[in-house]
């Protein structure tokens, strides 16, 4: 098991274009979460699946965000006219149930010019 | 919906010394807590955990943490820092209830100076 992967690892953009990051979770976890994390802050969440699922939502994920996670494996984060405010480390996380632990992957961190 | 706060954002703490970081949680329902641990240009890993029974609870490198259902918190304690315990923590916290999230709180700067 090679743990949470997440890609790309970096991702520079020009403010207005569409963004989409990838998230390969340990195999058989059900749990999977986004949140995004900026210098000096916790983890904020941004969005939560079971299974396929999209059961949460963050009122920080704005119209131009959208999470799937189709079939309940892989999941895909895009953001869509990007603003230099999106500019942030973008981090996933994986678990098997409520009480156990979420592992995070290493995140893409985003960089809006 | 739950939440959690840390009370402290920075703790300057000298080597050898005790450490406690504050974490404080609000939930209408039984939660699930827990302590993760930030190494600079590292993810984040877990130190500990508490589900339910003994209110105290221990952790990898010396860390243990204890359960106050009455004042709602979770701090978490160490009795003698090391150098390698800078770091940035995190309390989390979520519910028994399907379908809720693991939420954070902003993190607490532990820096351990000789």
């Amino acid at each position: 098991d090679t743990g949470v992967s997440q890609d790309p690892r970096h991702k520079i953009t020009k403010r207005g274009q569409n963004v989409t990051f990838r998230c390969d979770p340990i195999s058989e976890h059900n749990r999977l979460y986004w949140y995004r994390q900026t210098l000096g802050q916790g983890p904020e969440f941004l969005t939560y699946f079971q299974n396929e699922a999209q059961l949460e939502k963050s009122r920080l994920l704005s119209d131009r965000f959208s999470a799937e996670r189709p079939k309940g494996s892989f999941s895909t984060l895009e953001i869509q006219r990007t603003e230099q405010g999106d500019s942030a480390m973008y981090l996933c996380a994986s678990s098997s149930g409520r009480h156990t632990e979420a592992f995070f992957g290493q995140g893409t961190r985003l960089t809006v010019v | 919906a739950q939440s959690v706060t840390q009370l402290d954002s920075q703790v300057p703490v000298f080597e050898e010394a005790p450490v406690e970081l504050r974490c404080n949680y609000s939930s209408s329902v039984s939660v699930y807590l827990f302590w993760y641990v930030q190494y600079p240009n590292q993810g984040l890993q877990l130190l500990l955990k508490y589900l339910s029974g003994s209110t105290l609870v221990k952790g990898i490198n010396g860390f243990e943490a204890e359960f106050n259902k009455s004042q709602t918190s979770f701090h978490l304690r160490k009795p003698s820092v090391h150098i390698s315990d800078t770091a940035e923590y995190f309390c989390a916290v979520t519910t028994n209830q399907a379908g809720t999230a693991l939420i954070f709180g902003k993190g607490t700067t532990l820096s351990v100076s000789s």
